[in-house]
């Protein structure tokens, strides 16, 4: 139980162009998602908390124009990387956050999608 | 504030050893929640243990143990007779309770198990 899948698992792009990412549980509703990123040796960094049917909140230096977030149901939350630059490539992480079951309140991680801008 | 301190960067054993990774936290919250989760090459992070700030019974799982002391606000993990397909990055996190939910990262240990 608590699946959480990611799509795509990794994207080559040009800059400039904009880049989605999705993000799903698969096997239980979560009313909060989460999206970080992740430098290379290091630990994982907040970008935003995603609530399902209201406006992302995003943490202190985030671009809130450039990283548009979407949560339109129980299951689903997209981010979409707008414009992208070189600068933006990372990897990127989705998590969604139990609310019941053996372990409420736990996030689970998807598996990443890692995005280069060319 | 929170805080996790993982002073372990890095560690390396040979296959078999036991390892213990340290995580030390702080926060002013009364009920809090701990986590372990590994990062194996792949990237996916996969969770491990969730213990909250009432439960302090030490927890097995096979190979993996937790021991939860709030006396020194440590969260420790050991891997007993540790295995190649161990080898990864070990977080550990805290989150408050009620709506701050968000997950405090350590800086994780990167653990190198040797055949």
């Amino acid at each position: 139980g608590a699946v959480v899948s990611q799509h795509p698992s990794w994207v080559i792009c040009k800059s400039g162009t904009s880049v989605k990412i999705e993000c799903r549980s698969l096997d239980f509703q979560a009313t909060t998602m989460f999206w970080y990123r992740q430098f290379p040796k290091q630990s994982l960094m907040l970008m935003a908390t995603s609530n399902e049917g209201s406006k992302a909140t995003y943490e202190q230096g985030v671009e809130k124009d450039k990283f548009l977030i979407n949560h339109a149901s129980l299951t689903l939350s997209t981010l979409t990387v707008t414009s992208a630059h070189p600068e933006d490539s990372s990897f990127y992480i989705c998590s969604a956050r139990t609310r019941t079951g053996p372990n409420p309140y736990t996030q689970y991680f998807g598996p990443g999608t890692r995005l280069t801008v060319l | 504030a929170q805080k996790v301190t993982q002073a372990q960067t890095e560690i390396s054993v040979v296959e078999k050893e036991d390892v213990t990774l340290d995580c030390v936290y702080e926060t002013r919250d009364t009920t809090y929640y701990l986590f372990w989760y590994k990062q194996p090459p792949s990237g996916e992070l996969v969770f491990l243990i969730r213990r909250n700030s009432f439960d302090e019974q030490n927890e097995i799982s096979g190979r993996y143990s937790w021991n939860f002391q709030k006396s020194t606000s440590s969260f420790n993990f050991t891997i007993t007779a540790s295995q190649v397909v161990d080898s990864a990055v070990y977080f550990c996190a805290l989150s408050g309770g009620g709506s701050n939910y968000k997950l405090t990262f350590g800086k994780g240990t990167l653990l190198t198990v040797n055949p």
